[in-house]
């Protein structure tokens, strides 16, 4: 069985540049996240799709972060335009929600903005 | 306040021996749910084992085991014979309620000495 694929893995871009992030989920896992991870730290929710609606995104920062998960199935993570600061990992988990409370990881997307 | 605390940044194990990753809990819901997950170099956070908080018995998976102790609100990973191939960043997280969203501690980098 395949697992959550992400792409690209790293990325290197200028602030104020736009970037963009794909995730294709575990097939059949009906609810999608996605999660920063900071340098040393642990990982933080960032949105969690439920097949193609949006049910969490408290913490997505909506003036330069978007996201959407076209068809219930792949997600694309957006950042326009990109800070310092958001360099991190993002990292794309998807689960089967009513059968598991797991959630499988892929091997995220390391951002590093110059 | 911290949902998850993991007090030990870094911890050195001889191979084959055990090792203990201290973890805390703070939550208010009398339903919830503990994760340890493993980071390697690579990226990828690896599920290694999962505890209800109604679960009667201690969790094992072949050579990890949860130390619940519910009255503590602790978690401690126990990993059994250690290898070189543990050395990585080991994550303690939970869920509350029926939310799916994971609360992840700062983590606990683990290298096993041959």
């Amino acid at each position: 069985e395949a697992g959550v694929v992400q792409s690209p893995r790293y990325k290197i871009i200028e602030k104020k540049q736009p970037v963009a992030f794909w995730c294709n989920p575990i097939s059949g896992h009906n609810t999608l996240y996605w999660y920063r991870q900071n340098l040393g730290q642990g990982p933080e929710l960032l949105i969690r799709y439920e097949n193609e609606e949006a049910v969490d995104d408290s913490q997505l920062p909506k003036d330069r972060f978007s996201a959407e998960r076209l068809k219930g199935v792949d997600s694309t993570l957006k950042i326009q335009p990109a800070e310092l600061g958001d360099s991190a990992v993002y990292l794309c988990a998807s689960s089967f929600v009513g059968v598991s409370y797991e959630q499988y990881f892929g091997p995220g997307t390391r951002l590093t903005v110059t | 306040a911290q949902k998850i605390t993991q007090t030990q940044p870094g911890m050195f194990v001889q191979e084959k021996e055990a090792v203990t990753l201290d973890c805390t809990y703070d939550t208010s819901d009398p339903s919830y749910g503990l994760f340890w997950y493993k980071q390697p170099s690579s990226g990828e956070m690896i599920f290694l084992i999962y505890q209800g908080s109604y679960d009667q018995q201690n969790a094992t998976e072949g050579r990890y085991s949860l130390n619940f102790q519910k009255a503590r609100k602790s978690a401690n990973l126990v990993i059994s014979a250690s290898q070189l191939g543990d050395s990585a960043m080991y994550f303690c997280a939970m869920r509350e309620g029926g939310d799916y969203k994971l609360s992840f501690g700062a983590g606990t980098t683990v290298t096993v000495r041959a």
